[in-house]
């Protein structure tokens, strides 16, 4: 069964920076494009970044570039949100999720319930 | 900046179809843009249930479809069920690693 579980969230101040963490379970890690997806309190979701199976390369939405940094370590099956100069805006709960299969992979199939960050004074 | 723009709500009856739709600020939806959608219950992940236009994903019964319609893409419910109520989002690939979701469309069933 695949899992991902998100952690490392909670309340920072504007500006501050935050390591949002995702655990992954139940499939090949090292196999899938991984990605980052917030949604703020009451509203719609919003892409936020994402991962290829090596790392070698990333992607990120116009919001958030050169303040969000993602990772992964595929020897640990976690993927990371590394996010600094926090907004009030970046208030969300960020939820992990996993790319499609080859031959259907423009799509997320799997998501994880999400870690909630608050940015707020 | 590319915008997904569809019906804020909509409502249908029990056992009654519906067609959701999703449509780009800058052009046509078609299937180079992999339209997929996606069914979030309040509190809940967002669960997985079209991709590539109109693959249903595992376990989503088919009464759930999926379509291009005219320019745009679409999710259709037929015999809708009270648990169908839902926001429902669908979300394009942009190329170059780079998806965007419309705003979502909270379904009532009543």
């Amino acid at each position: 069964e695949v899992q991902l579980v998100e952690f490392g969230g909670g309340l920072v101040q504007p500006g501050e920076s935050l390591i949002v963490s995702c655990s992954a379970s139940g499939f090949t890690f090292s196999g899938s494009a991984m990605y980052w997806v917030r949604q703020a309190p009451g509203k719609g979701l919003e892409y936020v970044s994402g991962i290829s199976t090596n790392g070698g390369s990333t992607y990120y939405t116009d919001s958030v570039k050169g303040r969000f940094t993602i990772s992964r370590d595929n020897s640990k099956n976690t993927l990371y949100l590394q996010m600094t100069s926090l907004r009030v805006e970046d208030t969300a709960v960020y939820h992990c999720v996993k790319r499609g299969v080859p031959g259907a992979n423009y799509y997320f199939d799997y998501w994880g319930q999400g870690t909630l960050v608050t940015v707020s004074s | 900046q590319t915008v997904v723009t569809q019906e804020p709500s909509f409502s249908v009856s029990p056992g009654g179809t519906v067609t959701l739709t999703c449509d780009l600020s800058s052009g046509s939806v078609s299937t180079s843009y992999y339209p997929s959608w996606y069914q979030q219950t309040p509190g809940q992940a967002p669960r997985s249930l079209i991709y590539n236009t109109n693959t249903r994903s595992s376990g989503v019964p088919d009464r759930f479809s999926g379509s291009i319609l005219g320019n745009k893409a679409a999710l259709t419910i037929t015999g809708a069920q009270a648990d169908d109520e839902s926001d429902y989002y669908c979300m394009v690939y942009m190329g170059s690693g780079i998806w965007v979701f419309g705003g979502g469309t909270k379904l009532t069933v009543l």
